[in-house]
């Protein structure tokens, strides 16, 4: 059974800097890997889709790799803001329906 | 910039009382799906559905739910003789390619208060 895992849970840095979120996922056989930001009590907002055959995907200040064989894949953001605030979850694709993460919850101080 | 829109955005009920959500996928998608979010627990998937029919449902999704696209626009979930524990975040998302490839997009949400 497809399990997903997030690390940190929570991450408070200030503002200006990189970081990285962590997701891992137990079993590799994956369609693809989507990563999601949700704020406080909101929406789910697609962030990047990775297919299963791609290494990373770029979209602005954020980039996302891909390591189906590891079961791992990081979010990358670069020269935070504190609009970069909220949860962000990855989930990826298994059998039909996406498997979720329970998220890191980013908090950027100005 | 095209988006599924969800209806009620809040909605507070009595236990035993049947609710539906309503939400409006993206006009050219031909995939839709439930998913719930209970109050700080992960995101669970309810069901798919595809060319008029559920093509996948979870073990949460039993004859307490029902999904219906009753005309070319609208997707909704049903919610019979609520419990307590409906009690949670109900998002809706809509795909516009076939398979795996495709990028879900989902709405805010409707938020389900079961008292």
């Amino acid at each position: 059974k497809q399990e997903v895992t997030q690390i940190p849970a929570a991450l408070s840095v200030p503002e200006g800097e990189n970081l990285v979120l962590n997701c891992s996922f137990t079993d590799s056989a994956i369609y693809n890997l989507q990563w999601f930001r949700q704020d406080h009590g909101k929406g789910l907002t697609s962030l990047l889709l990775i297919q299963s055959s791609q290494r990373e995907q770029t979209s602005g200040r954020l980039n996302a790799s891909l390591d189906k064989s590891s079961g791992r894949s990081t979010l990358y953001i670069a020269a935070s803001q504190p609009g970069d605030s909220a949860t962000y979850l990855c989930a990826v694709d298994s059998n039909y329906q996406l498997i979720w993460g329970a998220g890191t919850k980013l908090i950027i101080k100005p | 910039e095209p988006e599924v829109t969800q209806t009620p955005s809040h909605q507070v009920t009595q236990m035993g009382q049947e609710v539906i959500l309503r939400c409006v996928p993206i006009s050219n998608h031909l995939y839709f799906y439930w998913y719930r979010q209970i109050l700080g627990q992960k995101v669970e998937f309810l069901v798919s559905f595809y060319n008029n029919e559920i093509s996948e449902k979870s073990e949460i999704f039993d004859d307490q739910f029902s999904v219906e696209r009753p005309d070319g626009s609208n997707f909704t979930l049903k919610i019979r003789s609520t419990k307590l524990e409906d009690s949670a975040m109900y998002f809706c998302a809509s795909k516009g390619t076939g398979g795996n490839t495709g990028e879900l997009f989902f709405g805010e949400g409707s938020r389900l208060t079961v008292l």
